[in-house]
């Protein structure tokens, strides 16, 4: 397809599992984002991907937050040993890279409930 | 204060009424969106501004940089634009968006 996609869309974990989400921008976009919506609060950001240059993690909210992408494409959230309050809905957004503000496309997000 | 204030938190509106949201915003930035999310949660981006103002079909979106204001309209109204819409910007060398808390819209037929 022309969107990006998120896998899964729902998942339903036990505390204290471990679990992977996974983005596929758009073909062609070299910035990806994940953001992170709790429910009855605002999106916030997560972690940025530009190209080959190092992830800008700033927004993750404690070390059991990890990110990947591999070649430059698909990416990887991962979210260790899960928390009540990791509960959400991951979004994940690519960009072209070219200019600084360039308009970001949202996936459908993969809603996350930690038992 | 948050850097990104919307208003109002909650529209209700008639069908074909004309809607107004407002975002002000207390950063310098070099973009502004205006996204619409689903009841489902899919978001999609409406618009990307900068200056001016931009229109696509019933919607427009205006932004003031020296007033750090953007407002979104909704001309003729419909139930189908009942959905959270949310502002956020990009501001200096950041990339990542800082959101607005949305603003639930209900568009009663």
């Amino acid at each position: 397809g022309a969107g990006v996609s998120q896998s899964p869309s729902n998942k339903v974990t036990e505390k204290g599992k471990d679990v992977e989400l996974r983005c596929d921008p758009i073909s062609g976009h070299t910035a990806l984002y994940w953001y992170r919506q709790s429910l009855g609060q605002g999106l916030e950001f997560l972690i940025y991907f530009q190209g080959n240059s190092a992830p800008d993690k700033s927004g993750l909210p404690s070390d059991r937050f990890s990110a990947e992408r591999t070649g430059g494409s698909v990416s990887t959230l991962t979210i260790q040993r899960t928390q009540q309050e990791d509960s959400a809905v991951y979004l994940c957004a690519s960009s072209l890279p070219r200019r600084s503000y360039n308009e970001q496309f949202f996936g459908p997000g993969t809603r996350l409930t930690v038992l | 204060k948050n850097e990104v204030e919307q208003s109002p938190q909650n529209l209700t509106a008639q069908e074909g009424e004309f809607i107004t949201i407002n975002c002000s915003y207390s950063v310098g930035i070099s973009a502004l969106h205006w996204l619409q999310q689903h009841p489902g949660g899919g978001i999609v981006s409406l618009f990307m501004l900068s200056s001016g103002k931009k229109k696509h079909g019933r919607l427009i979106a205006t932004i003031n940089i020296q007033e750090k204001h953007s407002s979104l309209h909704i001309t003729a109204s419909h139930p189908r634009d009942s959905a959270v819409y949310i502002c956020a910007v990009l501001s200096g060398s950041a990339r990542q968006l800082t959101f607005g808390s949305g603003t639930q819209l209900t568009v009663l037929p």
